[in-house]
């Protein structure tokens, strides 16, 4: 079945010790995005990519990196993690060549930042 | 700004009919989307509405109206299954998603 992958399901990091999430997806959807959502609140949009084409949300700390090597693949990178990122992280994917813009979520990674 | 505004939670009785509101303003809009999240796992898509009326889609429907800023979700037929977070997300001008912060429904026996 086509679908949207995140690995690893659970992350547990050191405070400040950097840790890569990972996304691929088989839909072969031009758009991925990356959230961050913390418990009860909205999926808080980090970045997404149009293509290659990179865009990156004025709010999102200079914490956050990511990298779309190719079409299937993306991946979140947290440089220095303090307590306040702990959450659930979820990649989502898009095709603006359909009749709607719906968003496909991977099972999201939930990082523990100790 | 942009708000997205639903309760924060609701409870209802299994079998019976619950309607959750969400009120918007955005700017622009490209359409309205419905998502259900069960706890700690990813929001999965329900249901989405881009001209005024009413979408039905089994036991859900989806209400719209634009000119009020104004949509409602409508669960019938409740399952304990239905327990989880309904959350509104609106479409702008730049087709990006704006989430409300979502509604807990908790489904009594």
């Amino acid at each position: 079945d086509a679908m949207v992958i995140q690995n690893p399901r659970y992350q547990v990091t050191q405070f400040g010790k950097p840790v890569t999430l990972s996304c691929s997806q088989t839909l072969n959807h031009n758009v991925m995005y990356w959230y961050q959502q913390k418990s009860s609140q909205a999926p808080k949009l980090l970045f997404h990519y149009y293509d290659k084409d990179f865009n990156n949300e004025a709010d999102t700390p200079d914490n956050f990196q990511s990298r779309r090597p190719n079409t299937s693949f993306c991946f979140l990178d947290i440089r220095s993690p303090g307590l306040g990122d702990a959450a659930m992280y979820l990649c989502a994917t898009s095709t603006t060549l359909g009749q709607s813009y719906e968003q496909y979520f991977g099972p999201g990674t939930r990082l523990t930042v100790t | 700004g942009q708000n997205i505004d639903q309760p924060t939670e609701m409870t209802a009785t299994e079998g019976a009919i619950v309607q959750i509101n969400c009120t918007y303003q955005t700017s622009g809009f490209n359409g309205l989307f419905w998502y259900q999240q069960h706890a700690g796992e990813a929001p999965t898509f329900l249901s989405y509405n881009v001209l005024d009326g009413l979408e039905e889609k089994g036991r859900f429907s989806s209400f719209l109206s634009r000119s009020k800023g104004y949509s409602y979700l409508l669960l019938k037929e409740l399952q304990m299954k239905d327990s989880a977070s309904y959350l509104c997300a609106v479409e702008d001008s730049n087709y990006q998603l704006i989430w409300g912060a979502g509604t807990k429904l908790i489904i009594k026996p």
